[in-house]
């Protein structure tokens, strides 16, 4: 069973440019989150889609933009791109009907560098 | 507003007891949590604990909560050098709200 997938491993953009990264969520899993994971940081939470919708959002400003389609799959935008969104960026996908603890399964991340 | 501090480095030898501590802000927070991370890796939950629990056993692993504190810590038995990686605590009442992490180094 695959856990939650993400896609490029790397990349490497310049300031001002737009990038997209991918996520697909365990088998099972259909709310998708994703994070901002700085260096020496612990993770920031961005946003969280569910049904399509973006459900929660963090405190991040609107140049980070998502999407989440009909198989549950998301994409992470981030337009304007600035030297400090340099970052590992994680997804994690859960079960939107789990009641108790927030369980998460994390990808390994998206790393960005931005030049 | 929310805040979870974590000290940053621990050093133990192997065999050892490792004791790593929290302190969070947010008292509606439901849920606490532990996770792992270790170089090139994601996150990998460890465990987690209600909030109104004061201490939770999971195998080699201990968590305590101090409520009235806000003071959380997970007790690591028997530390092997496979344990050496970078622990986060995790408050939750809505989005988790990680520390900085505190990186654990194992020493043979």
């Amino acid at each position: 069973d695959a856990g939650v997938t993400q896609s490029p491993t790397h990349l490497i953009k310049t300031r001002g440019q737009q990038v997209t990264l991918r996520c697909s969520p365990k088998s099972g899993h259909d709310t998708v989150s994703w994070y901002q994971q700085a260096l020496g940081q612990g993770p920031q939470f961005i946003f969280q889609y569910y049904e399509e919708e973006e459900r929660q959002r963090g405190n991040f400003p609107d140049r980070f933009s998502g999407h989440q389609f009909p198989n549950y799959s998301s994409e992470l935008n981030v337009n304007a791109l600035l030297l400090g969104d340099s970052a590992l960026y994680l997804c994690a996908s859960s079960w939107g009907g789990q009641s108790g603890a927030n369980v998460l399964t994390f990808g390994a991340g998206s790393r960005l560098t931005v030049l | 507003g929310e805040d979870v501090e974590q000290s940053l480095f621990l050093s133990v030898r192997e065999g050892d007891s490792s004791v790593i501590n929290c302190t969070y802000t947010d008292s509606s927070s439901t849920y606490l949590y532990w996770y792992k991370q270790e170089p090139g890796a994601g996150l990998q939950l460890l465990t987690y604990i209600f909030s109104n629990m004061d201490m939770k056993q999971d195998q080699r692993l201990t968590v305590l909560l101090n409520k009235k504190d806000k003071h959380l810590s997970l007790r690591i038995a028997d530390t092997q050098t496979g344990d050496s990686a970078i622990y986060f605590c995790a408050e939750a009442w809505r989005a988790l709200t990680f520390g900085s992490g505190t990186r654990l180094q194992v020493q043979p």
